[in-house]
This record gives structure tokens, C-alpha cells and sequence, in this order.
């Protein structure tokens, strides 16, 4: 298996809503991050786990929550938020940070998120 | 940081048509990617390439690590070609970093 897996593909949610984005990768990767893009931007990083724990917030407002139950799972959660945090939220892994191995990132199909 | 340019921004080709798109950074890396990004928004890797030269089908990709450049080749271009590239290094722990990457418009 050499995917990163992301559900849902699409979301719609208002300000007052409570939703959870899903990430999945079997490669063995003990790196996972949390990328977000604007249309027309490129992709900003978020947040890096590594070997399960939070590594990096890169400033990130609390409405987004970050989880990783486990070295294959990594969970963003959504509370409260804004019409400007709608973008495409994507999720990659890596074998470490520092990306040793012959793939580098491999990054999901990710979530589109609209908030209304 | 490290400063990764992509150029051109943009550029429209005819079907079949070749090009070449270039990643300039300002420091030496350890991982450098070469990404196709569809209409969908699924960000495809291409190249895995700090340094070198790799060849897939139509693509290939040089890296020349003390020169700080990196070149992606389009030979006989698709429509399906269409999309954006990026270019996205890595120094050290550091996570990747994007280029603002390069929108190709192929036309039939």
C-alpha cells in the first residue's frame, strides 16, 4: 500500500459546527503532516507529527485541533470556524522529517472544505 | 528559510509541444519533489530527485545540487498535462517547502 488516504473529500460545514478530517497511511511512515492550500496558493504547512507526537504548529488558531491516535492515523478537528478557512486540506507522510527515503512525501487526495 | 522560485508562472502550450520548467533555491537540500497538481486538486508525485537525473515516460527531471537548480521536462505534450507543477524542497528536519509552482495550460 503506498497511499495516503483522506475522508471526507468533500465538506460543507457552518460556523457553529463540529467536524473531523481523516487521514490513513500504511507505508510505516513515522512522519504526518497537515498541509492547508488556497485556491491559486501553494500548500502551507499546519502541523507535523513525528513518531506521534506533535513536533510543529506552525501558528496555527485553535479552532483546528490536530490528533494522532496512532502511527498510522492522524485526525484534524474542526470547531468554530471561519468562511476564510475554507481551502483543500491535504495530508502526507514521510518515513521520518527528514524524508530519507527514495519517495520523499507522499500526499493524500485530500478535503475540500467549504464553511458557510 | 530556504527561497524556492519557480519560473515561468505560467504557460500555455500546443498539444504535442515540449517545455522545460525551472525550481531556483537558495540552499542545499535534502529532498527536492517535483509535483503535478490536477484540476481535482490531488497533488501527484512525479520526482523524488535532489540530485541527478530521472526519467519517467514523457518526463524527466535534473537536479544539479551545487547549482541550486532544478529543471522538469515535458516532451510531446497532453491535454491531460494541464495543471500546476511544484516544486517543494526540504533542508534538514525542516518540513517541505512549496514554490509558488508553474500553471500549464495545454491546448488541442
Amino acid at each position: 500500500d503506498t497511499e495516503v488516504t483522506q475522508t471526507p473529500k468533500h465538506l460543507v460545514m457552518g460556523m457553529t459546527n463540529k467536524k473531523s478530517l481523516k487521514c490513513e497511511q500504511h507505508m510505516g511512515h513515522r512522519a504526518m503532516y497537515w498541509y492547508k492550500q488556497k485556491a491559486k496558493k501553494p500548500p502551507e504547512l499546519m502541523f507535523v507529527y513525528s513518531y506521534e507526537k506533535l513536533s510543529i504548529n506552525e501558528s496555527v488558531p485553535s479552532r483546528f485541533s490536530p490528533e494522532c491516535p496512532n502511527s498510522s492515523l492522524l485526525n484534524l478537528h474542526l470547531h468554530a470556524l471561519q468562511p476564510e478557512d475554507s481551502a483543500l486540506y491535504l495530508c502526507a507522510s514521510s518515513q521520518d522529517r527528514a524524508g530519507r527515503v527514495v519517495y520523499g512525501y507522499t500526499f493524500g487526495s485530500g478535503t475540500r472544505l467549504t464553511v458557510v | 528559510g530556504i527561497q524556492v522560485e519557480q519560473s515561468p508562472p505560467d504557460l500555455i502550450l500546443q498539444e504535442g509541444a515540449n517545455s522545460t520548467l525551472r525550481c531556483n533555491f537558495s540552499d542545499s537540500v535534502n529532498n527536492l519533489q517535483w509535483f503535478h497538481q490536477n484540476p481535482w486538486g490531488q497533488l501527484i508525485n512525479l520526482f523524488y530527485i535532489p540530485s541527478g537525473t530521472k526519467q519517467n515516460g514523457r518526463l524527466s527531471a535534473t537536479t544539479v545540487a551545487t547549482e541550486r537548480y532544478s529543471l522538469l521536462y515535458i516532451s510531446s505534450s497532453q491535454t491531460t498535462d494541464s495543471g500546476v507543477y511544484f516544486c517543494a524542497l526540504q533542508r534538514g528536519n525542516t518540513p517541505l517547502v512549496f514554490g509558488k509552482g508553474t500553471r500549464l495550460s495545454v491546448i488541442a
